[in-house]
């Protein structure tokens, strides 16, 4: 069954303070992973597509990776204003695009 | 400009009335979707216009209907529903099909239902 996993389900960070987000996924030929930053109240804001495991991107202090079962969103030095939650999101065959639970970061001064 | 709006933003309606909810997009995106979020929950895709054909997300119950009068519109109709019903609805478009691209999402509808 196709399935996407995110870990962990919170995660507190010092400002300054390094860490990686995890998204394990289960699916029969990937069409595209993708990465969205969502803030309370509002819609989810894209940040990475990934198509091809080794495939890496970047963006300020994100960057996504992608092996054949997972993905990684390492935050580098984080600020309080990278607090959001950060959800990942596979395309499924018809093209429906299944979101993990999402990873709820907050990055105190 | 990677922009899709939608109004309005906060709906409270009782169970018997009928409302609708409207996305708009000039990106000359050709795939439209509406889904639904709980709190604390991810979105949940309900339907899919691409190149204005309609895929339904068989779970969605008939008191939504939705409608897409041009490759720029997305319209969600409601009728009769219940508090259960009520979350954050957010449209997204996307340049390809359903298959491909990333989707880009509007700030979403808050609705309240009574």
């Amino acid at each position: 069954e196709d399935q996407v996993t995110q870990s962990p389900e919170a995660l507190r960070l010092q400002e300054g303070e390094s860490s990686s987000l995890n998204c394990s996924y289960t699916v029969s030929g990937l069409r595209g992973l993708f990465w969205y930053r969502q803030d309370p109240g509002k819609g989810p804001e894209f940040l990475f597509t990934l198509y091809s495991a080794g495939e890496e991107k970047e963006k300020e202090r994100l960057k996504a990776t992608l092996t054949k079962k997972e993905s990684f969103l390492h935050i580098t030095a984080p600020k309080p204003e990278d607090s959001a939650t950060y959800l990942c999101a596979v395309v499924f065959s018809w093209g429906k695009l299944q979101f993990g639970a999402g990873t709820q970061v907050v990055v105190t001064p | 400009d990677t922009e899709v709006t939608q109004t309005p933003k906060h709906l409270v309606m009782g169970m018997t009335n009928k409302k609708s909810l409207k996305c708009e997009q000039h990106m000359g995106h050709r795939a439209m979707y509406w889904y639904k979020q709980k709190a604390k929950k991810p979105p949940e895709l309900m339907f899919v216009y691409s190149y204005e054909k309609l895929s339904i997300n068989e779970s969605v119950p008939s008191r939504f209907s939705p409608e897409c009068p041009n490759s720029s519109l997305l319209n969600l109709h409601l009728h009769a529903l219940q508090p259960e019903d009520s979350a954050l609805y957010l449209c997204a478009s996307s340049l390809q099909g359903e298959t491909r691209g990333e989707q880009y999402f509007g700030p979403g509808t808050r609705l309240t239902v009574t």
